[in-house]
C-alpha cells in the first residue's frame, strides 16, 4: 500500500485560512469515512485533531475542520495562529484492514 | 487517566535483537487495540501494525510484515515491538498508541516514544 499524498508544505499568515489535502484511492480514503488528522510539533508525539473525516476530539479548537470528497480528504485551519505551526499527517483505514499515513505537511505561519 | 508509558532509548548494533515495550494504565488493557508507529529521523509517520490484547489478533502493514513482531502480555498490561536482527535502517523513534473510541481507525492516546539507534 502506498502512502497517502499530501503537499510537502503550506503556509499562511496569522488570521488566514489554509487547507491541507490528502489524496488516496478507492481502497482507502475513497472507500471509508475513516480519515483522521494528526498534529506533531518538533520532538513531540502526534496529537489527534480530527477523526472519522470531520469529528473533533474534545479540547481541539473549532478552528480546525475536516472534509472529504471522493478519494481526497482535507483539513482546514481557519484564523491561523502561531501555535498552529507544526507538521500535519492524515491517515486512513484501508481495504486490507490496515491504516496508512500520508507523507506529512509542514505548516508555516508567516 | 489513560497513559501509555514506553521503555527507554536503546542503542544497539546491527544484527542484535531488541524488544521495546509500552505499558498501558488508566483503562482496561484488553479493551482497546494497541498500534505501533515508526518515525525515521526527519521523516513522516508510518503505521507498522496493531494488536488486540484480549485475543492477540494482530495485523501488520505489508511494509513491516516479517520485519518485526508485535505482541502483548495482558497480565502486565504491556505491548511489545521486537526485532530479531536489527539493521541500521531500523534507527527511528517508535510510538505506541491506542484508540479508546472504537476499533483502530485512529489513535487518540499516544506513548512518549522510544528512540532506537542502530549503529556499528
Amino acid at each position: 500500500q502506498s502512502a497517502l499524498t499530501q503537499p510537502a508544505s503550506v503556509s499562511g499568515s496569522p488570521g488566514q485560512s489554509i487547507t491541507i489535502s490528502c489524496t488516496g484511492t478507492s481502497s482507502d480514503v475513497g472507500g471509508y469515512n475513516y480519515v483522521s488528522w494528526y498534529q506533531q510539533h518538533p520532538g513531540k508525539a502526534p496529537k489527534l485533531m480530527i477523526y472519522d473525516v470531520s469529528n473533533r476530539p474534545s479540547g481541539v479548537s473549532n478552528r480546525l475542520s475536516g472534509s472529504k470528497s471522493g478519494s481526497t480528504a482535507s483539513l482546514t485551519i481557519s484564523g491561523l495562529q502561531a501555535e498552529d505551526e507544526a507538521d500535519y499527517y492524515c491517515t486512513s483505514y484501508t481495504s486490507s484492514r490496515t491504516l496508512v499515513f500520508g507523507g506529512g505537511t509542514k505548516l508555516t505561519v508567516l | 487517566e489513560v497513559q501509555l508509558v514506553q521503555s527507554g532509548a536503546e542503542v544497539k548494533k546491527p544484527g542484535e535483537s531488541l524488544k521495546i515495550s509500552c505499558k498501558g494504565s488508566g483503562y482496561s488493557f484488553t479493551k482497546y487495540w494497541i498500534g505501533w508507529v515508526r518515525q525515521m529521523p526527519g521523516k513522516g509517520l508510518e503505521w507498522m501494525g496493531i494488536i488486540y490484547p484480549s485475543d492477540s489478533d494482530t495485523r501488520y502493514s505489508p511494509s513491516f510484515q516479517g520485519q518485526v513482531t508485535i505482541s502483548a502480555d495482558k497480565s502486565i498490561s504491556t505491548a511489545y515491538l521486537q526485532w530479531s536482527s536489527l539493521k541500521a535502517s531500523d534507527t527511528a523513534m517508535y510510538y505506541c498508541a491506542i484508540n479508546t473510541k472504537s476499533g483502530y481507525r485512529f489513535f487518540d492516546y499516544w506513548g512518549q516514544g522510544t528512540l532506537v539507534t542502530v549503529s556499528s
